[in-house]
C-alpha cells in the first residue's frame, strides 16, 4: 500500500535561510510525486511534480525537489527563505498506471522568522 | 466566478443534522474529489467521482453520501452528522483520470458539528 511520511510537523527557519522539507514515500511500482503548498484559509495549490521526466524538479516560487528511487525520497527545498513561504506543505503520492487518487502526508507547517 | 468554489466556507451544526456542502467547478472537469484535512492525518480521501452520475469511495466514506447529476457539482451530505466529522472539507477536480493529472482545490468548508 502506498505511504507518505513528511518529517517533522513544525518546521522554523530564519529569512534568507536554506528550506528543507522531508517527504518518504512508499509505492510497490514507480509513483508520481506531489508538493501541495496551503497559505491560511485557502485550499491546496500544486508547487511541483515528479513524473519520472527527470530527477530534479523545479516548481513554482523558487522551490525545487530532487526524487531519490534508492533513498524513497522526494524532499522538498529552497535555497533563501521568504516570509511569503511561511505556510503548510504537504507531500502526496500517487501510483503510475493506476487511477488518480492522492495520498497525503500529514503536513509540515513551515515558520519564517525576520 | 471561474475555478471551482465550496460553499458554504463555514458552518455549525449539531449532533444528528444533515448537512450538505457544495463544490462547483467551472472547468468542465471529469473527476471530482472530496476530501476532509484533520491535523495530524494531512488529507484523506471520502469519495471521487470520474463523471456525471459515477460515483465511488474513497479511503474515509462512512456517514458521507456524494451526488453528481451534473458534471459541474459535486455535493456532499452528512445524513446524520456526528462530533468526529468536524473538519475542513476540500473539494477538488482533474480533467482526468490518470495519476499524473493535477488535481485542483476549493478553499475549503470550515465544518463543526456540536
Amino acid at each position: 500500500a502506498q505511504s507518505v511520511t513528511q518529517l517533522g510537523s513544525h518546521v522554523s527557519v530564519s529569512e534568507g535561510a536554506l528550506v528543507l522539507l522531508r517527504c518518504n514515500y512508499s509505492s510497490s511500482v514507480p509513483p508520481y510525486l506531489f508538493w501541495y503548498v496551503q497559505y491560511p484559509n485557502q485550499g491546496l495549490q500544486l508547487l511541483l511534480k515528479y513524473t519520472s521526466a527527470a530527477t530534479l524538479v523545479k516548481g513554482i516560487n523558487g522551490f525545487e525537489a530532487e526524487f531519490k528511487k534508492s533513498e524513497t525520497s522526494f524532499h522538498l527545498t529552497k535555497p533563501s527563505a521568504h516570509m511569503s513561504d511561511a505556510a503548510e506543505y504537504f507531500c502526496a503520492v500517487s501510483e503510475t498506471g493506476g487511477y488518480n487518487k492522492l495520498i497525503f502526508g500529514a503536513g509540515t507547517r513551515l515558520a519564517v522568522h525576520p | 466566478d471561474a475555478g471551482i468554489t465550496q460553499s458554504p466556507r463555514y458552518k455549525i451544526t449539531e449532533t444528528g443534522r444533515q448537512v450538505t456542502l457544495m463544490c462547483h467547478q467551472t472547468w468542465s472537469h471529469s473527476y471530482m474529489f472530496w476530501y476532509r484535512q484533520d491535523l495530524g492525518h494531512g488529507l484523506r480521501l471520502i469519495y471521487y467521482s470520474a463523471a456525471a452520475d459515477i460515483t465511488d469511495k474513497g479511503e474515509v466514506p462512512d456517514g458521507y453520501v456524494v451526488s453528481r447529476s451534473k458534471t459541474e457539482n459535486f455535493p456532499l451530505t452528512l445524513e446524520s452528522a456526528t462530533r468526529s466529522q468536524t473538519s475542513v472539507y476540500f473539494c477538488a477536480s482533474s480533467d482526468g483520470g490518470r495519476a499524473i493529472n493535477e488535481q485542483f482545490f476549493g478553499p475549503g468548508t470550515r465544518l463543526t458539528v456540536l
